[in-house]
């Protein structure tokens, strides 16, 4: 049990779709994070919050876009996607920046 | 700015051998580092960390890891490897950076530990 969940698990969606992804933290931590893994890529950091307030984007598209309304929520909201978007999408969290991540078990992203 | 490399990409190993993972990171202030696991379908674990203290940190399902500033390392090891050890193996480290104030964590590629039977 690592307190951190996401839903959904798997997420098939076509390019002119909205779709949302969600993390949920029940650990108390001030920090969140959304990574992408791609198959064959390093793990990118995607955003960072601090205490709800970001911290970090690394240069990522805009059509991917950050929200979180508390300290326990993350959602990612995701329009008009490409197929290169398709990759396994990991919410962590932490009590400092610098200390342990706890990760989700992540989204498998799937982009038609 | 700091940087993690894990030289291998894949290490296989045949079951109760000896396994060691390599490490090495550049950063020009103090660090922490960590390594953690991934199995398949699954998000990513914390092994263990070294944060200060002893340089020989021990972690869960029999993994260690030891710290050398002089080399800039962090080698993961295990004396002997059983197939559900079977995954992938991240390196992490933890700096201050220059803006702002607060560190951050970058991790490395990566390396894919598969176990022969």
């Amino acid at each position: 049990e690592t307190g951190v969940t996401q839903t959904p698990r798997h997420l098939v969606m076509g390019m002119t779709n909205k779709k949302s992804l969600k993390c949920e933290q029940h650990l108390g931590h001030n920090a969140m994070y959304w990574y992408k893994q791609s198959a064959k890529k390093p793990l990118e950091l995607m955003f960072v919050y601090n205490f709800k307030e970001q911290t970090e984007n690394n240069s990522v598209p805009s059509r991917f876009s950050p929200e979180c309304p508390n300290s326990s929520h993350l959602f990612l909201h995701l329009h008009t996607l490409q197929p290169e978007d398709s990759a396994l999408y990991l919410c962590a969290s932490s009590q400092e920046s610098w200390d342990t991540q706890y990760f989700g078990p992540g989204t498998r992203l799937t982009v038609l | 700015a700091q940087s993690v490399t894990q030289l291998d990409s894949q290490v296989p190993v045949f079951e109760e051998a000896p396994v060691e993972l390599r490490c090495n990171y550049s950063s020009s202030v103090s660090v922490y580092l960590f390594w953690y696991v991934q199995y398949p379908n699954q998000g990513l674990q914390l092994l263990l960390k070294y944060l200060s203290g002893s340089t020989l940190v021990k972690g869960i399902n029999g993994f260690e890891a030891e710290f050398n500033k002089s080399q800039t390392s962090f080698h993961l090891r295990k004396p002997s490897v059983h197939i559900s050890d079977t995954a992938e193996y991240f390196c992490a480290v933890s700096a201050t950076m220059n803006s702002g104030g607060y560190q951050k964590v970058t991790f490395g590629t990566g390396t894919k530990l598969q176990v022969i039977p």
